[in-house]
């Protein structure tokens, strides 16, 4: 089982800023990096799926990079918005285990 | 029309009983996934299933076990309860049971024991 790390636990943005969080992941064994957002009361929804190095995905004012040989990515939101107020979780895949997915990042966009 | 569906959603009963939560999903996917939100909000993977077949299987009391009826169905039956199950569980699912395939998530079941 991977050890998937996320930081900061938590995140006051002002909105209209941007702002990025990161998750960590050993690099050795690595198969995929998953990001997903959990808002309140819901089911984490999927943002995106990357598995190599140098990958960059983007989704609306969502974007997210890859980069499997130092064992990071980085989730960037731009000119955030109150709707984006959620809990970003990533997902690391080392094999035959399954998703080991992080604590999350819980983002809070003060209006 | 929900993608992955939990019943019940929320679910109180005493220690020592015998309860399940049924999954379906209505996207054709071939794989389906248990797993439990702990007391630390951390989600772990319980369980996976592919085409009706276990494929992943944490280390999780023998109390807790999955049946798949058919490739929409996963349901998790757990015997005997215990405090420490209380927790949120979710069912996931995804087309095939690759690393690259996005998961889609259930509503989760809150389980309260007493």
């Amino acid at each position: 089982i991977l050890n998937v790390e996320q930081s900061p636990q938590s995140l006051h943005v002002q909105e209209g800023d941007s702002t990025n969080f990161t998750c960590s992941f050993p690099s050795s064994n690595f198969y995929a990096l998953h990001w997903y957002r959990w808002e309140t009361a819901k089911s984490p929804e999927a943002l995106f799926v990357m598995t190599l190095n140098g990958d960059e995905k983007k989704k609306g004012r969502i974007s997210a990079t890859l980069n499997t040989k130092e064992g990071y990515s980085y989730l960037y939101i731009k000119g955030s918005q109150p709707e984006d107020s959620a809990t970003y979780l990533c997902a690391a895949l080392g094999g035959a285990d399954g998703l080991t997915f992080g604590k999350g990042t819980h983002l809070i966009i003060q209006p | 029309d929900t993608a992955v569906s939990q019943t019940p959603k929320y679910l109180v009963t005493q220690m020592g009983n015998d309860k399940s939560i049924k999954c379906e999903q209505n996207l054709g996917h071939d794989t389906m996934y248990w797993y439990k939100q702990d007391s630390k909000k951390f989600l772990k993977i319980m369980f996976s299933y592919n085409n009706k077949e276990l494929i992943i299987n944490e280390t999780v009391p023998n109390r807790f076990s999955p049946k798949s009826p058919d490739k929409a169905h996963l349901n998790l039956h757990i015997n005997s309860l215990e405090l420490g199950d209380s927790a949120v569980y979710f069912c996931a699912s995804s087309k095939l049971a690759t690393s690259t395939d996005t998961q889609y998530f259930g509503p989760g079941t809150r389980l309260t024991v007493l």
